[in-house]
């Protein structure tokens, strides 16, 4: 069975741009989280997705966004991009909200 | 919101050593998670506990609700253990919140 799969795995953007993170899930998982890892704020929730609709979003700037697909797939954006958003970006799926979480190897983001 | 502690933070051991690792919360869950971190970032759940006590190998998790705390013990540690191990707590369907995290390198 394959694991959660983030795409892509680095990326390099600069100051003003946008970005969107990929996370496929483990297949038959409905909920999807983002979480932010930086060296100063450890992991942070973003939010989370369950059956394509936002359950939970954690205390973010609204530059953060995300979205789920009715295949489960899900997608974060960050626009307006500043360098306080370097950071690895992980995704989880589990069969529903309750329940343990699989983890993605994570995209890493550097912003210049 | 729920605060999470972890001790200690850093933690150097030998090979073959029994390793504890402590978290505290301030307010009542409903689940408590156990991750581990190994560099370059992949996370992986090594428990999920409401209560009691849990064994993987040479991993045991312990919970004691009534005094918001929780334990993981590594026995027989070797240095494929070296990793940050994360506590995080959740209560009902709120978000987890996660502690900073201990940093464990094991020395052979």
């Amino acid at each position: 069975k394959a694991g959660v799969t983030q795409t892509p795995r680095y990326l390099i953007k600069t100051r003003g741009q946008q970005v969107t993170l990929s996370c496929s899930p483990i297949s038959g998982h409905r909920s999807v989280s983002w979480y932010q890892q930086t060296p100063g704020q450890g992991l942070q929730f973003l939010f989370e997705y369950f059956s394509e609709t936002q359950r939970n979003k954690g205390n973010f700037p609204g530059r953060f966004s995300g979205r789920q697909f009715s295949n489960s797939r899900s997608e974060m954006n960050v626009s307006t991009l500043e360098l306080g958003d370097s950071a690895l970006y992980l995704c989880a799926s589990r069969p529903n909200l309750d329940g343990e979480l699989f983890f993605g190897e994570g995209s890493r983001l550097t912003v210049l | 919101k729920n605060e999470v502690e972890q001790s200690p933070q850093n933690l150097t051991a030998q090979e073959g050593e029994f390793i504890t690792i402590n978290c505290s919360y301030s307010v009542g869950i409903s689940a408590l998670h156990w991750l581990q971190q190994h560099p370059g970032g992949g996370i992986v759940s090594l428990f999920m506990l409401s209560s009691g006590k849990k064994k993987h190998g040479r991993l045991i998790a312990t919970i004691n609700i009534q005094e918001k705390h929780s334990s993981l013990h590594i026995t027989a540690s070797h240095p494929r253990d070296s990793a940050v191990y994360i506590c995080a707590v959740t209560s009902g369907n709120t978000p987890l919140v996660f502690g900073k995290g201990t940093r464990l390198s094991v020395i052979a």
